[in-house]
């Protein structure tokens, strides 16, 4: 399995409230990702990098802002969480952005309830 | 803009029986496609994928074919296992990048 882990597993917080979400990963690959999953919408693209301080959006980024200051290390942070962030957020990794070594490997993912 | 159209489920089938769940997608140029499962409580595993028509991507006994004349990526199995109950998720990257467009996803339930 792709050293990828998620912190924390399971989040409770109230609307308005910062939250942060990490995800670390071992396998020293470049591009990490940030999806959430929602029912009706499988998963959607938040957030993405291609290398330390290099981010850019994905389709769902209002609301969200991300960091990547280590090649391990991306966060997510929801600057002040509203109910429609209620959702389980996957973080995914890959080598590159061609090739064999496109494939994403998946986190275990974090179950977020604003309330 | 691209995108990917799954068969709603949830699907429920007995052991043994046949799996056919449909995909069909819409992408400028020429997509890869994927089809990537998610076991209860874990993140998504990539199940197989093709990258130019006519490809076939297989594997632990699925198929999937890509067909470029009828955009679609329908996933087969001959025989299923109740330990295939899974989400089943379609899924295609196009252009640059690599920016993954999922479908909703199809949820399998395979009783004894």
């Amino acid at each position: 399995d792709a050293g990828i882990t998620q912190s924390p597993r399971h989040k409770v917080t109230e609307t308005g409230t910062p939250v942060t979400l990490r995800c670390h990963q071992t396998e020293n690959h470049r591009y990490m990702y940030w999806y959430r999953q929602d029912p009706g919408h499988g998963l959607r693209l938040i957030h993405y990098s291609y290398g330390v301080k290099d981010t850019d959006k994905g389709e769902v980024s209002d609301g969200y802002s991300v960091s990547r200051s280590k090649t391990e290390d991306f966060l997510l942070t929801l600057e002040s969480a509203t109910s429609s962030q209620t959702s389980v957020y996957f973080c995914a990794i890959s080598e590159s952005n061609s090739g064999r070594a496109n494939e994403q490997f998946f986190g275990p993912g974090t179950r977020l309830t604003v309330l | 803009g691209n995108s990917v159209t799954q068969m709603e489920g949830p699907v429920t089938l007995s052991e043994e029986a046949f799996l056919t769940i449909n995909c069909t997608y819409t992408a400028t140029g020429y997509p890869s496609l994927f089809w990537y499962v998610q076991y209860p409580g874990e993140g998504l595993q990539l199940l197989l994928k093709a990258t130019k028509a006519d490809d076939k991507g297989s594997n632990k006994g699925f198929e999937a074919t890509y067909r470029k004349e009828t955009t679609s990526f329908h996933l087969e199995k001959g025989s299923v296992q109740v330990s295939d109950s899974a989400v089943y998720f379609c899924a295609l990257k196009a252009g640059g990048g690599n920016k993954l467009t999922f479908g909703t996803g199809t949820q399998l339930k395979v009783e004894l």
